[in-house]
């Protein structure tokens, strides 16, 4: 079966500081990887997936993440944090055979003004 | 093509109530999944419906089931709802089974047990 780590449950940032979400992932395949962004009171978003190519992937709102094979890892980052990035990100993965999707525990971004 | 929908957004019922919870896909998908997030628990899955068939279902008691219909829009109903069961139900939708690509997710129902 498939697990997903999200370490670091809460992490603050300063206002354009770089910011880090951390995501690894067991599996005996590569799955295919997603992430996604909640705010308050509201439904998931989707922020970037990569399921085959180019291990560097860009999404929304300038967030981008990189597939590493060899650490089992898929990193979200941002450069800069903007206050409206405060929320709550959430590493998913599935097995691209159709039978389940597998969140990790999320980790809540706070963006210190 | 118009998102994921959830009716109702908040509803509060009573320790014991059942309750009935609605997800309408986006046109076309056919795969409806249902969550269950707490604060404490994170988000917990329940079950996935494929063209009316469960295909998956989470780790929760029988007093949570679901069905979908021939249009795909599917409910989930919780009988004898218990204090524990206060948490923000989310569902979410894709065109293929949900293992095989990404999830389209609505707002939510807030669900308060009393």
């Amino acid at each position: 079966a498939q697990s997903v780590t999200q370490l670091g449950s809460h992490v603050s940032v300063s206002e354009g500081a770089l910011v880090l979400l951390r995501c690894n992932y067991s599996s005996s395949v590569p799955p295919y990887l997603f992430w996604y962004v909640q705010y308050p009171n509201q439904g998931l978003q989707l922020l970037l997936k990569y399921t085959t190519g180019a291990t560097l992937v860009k999404g929304i709102n300038g967030f981008e993440a990189e597939f590493k094979k060899s650490e089992t890892s898929f990193h979200l980052t941002k450069p800069s944090a903007h206050m409206s990035d405060a929320a709550e990100y959430f590493c998913a993965v599935s097995d691209r055979t159709g039978n389940q999707f597998y969140f990790g525990t999320g980790t809540s971004l706070t963006v210190i003004p | 093509k118009a998102g994921v929908t959830q009716t109702p957004r908040y509803l509060i019922k009573t320790r014991g109530q059942q309750v009935t919870l609605s997800c309408s896909p986006i046109s076309g998908h056919r795969s409806v999944s249902w969550y269950q997030q707490t604060p404490g628990q994170g988000l917990q899955f329940l079950f996935e419906y494929f063209s009316e068939t469960q295909r998956n279902k989470g780790n929760f008691p029988g007093r949570f089931s679901g069905r979908q219909f021939s249009n795909s829009r599917s409910e989930m109903n919780v009988s004898t709802l218990e204090l524990g069961d206060s948490a923000l139900y989310l569902c979410a939708s894709s065109p293929i089974p949900s293992g095989g690509g990404e999830q389209y997710f609505g707002p939510g129902t807030r669900l308060t047990v009393t």
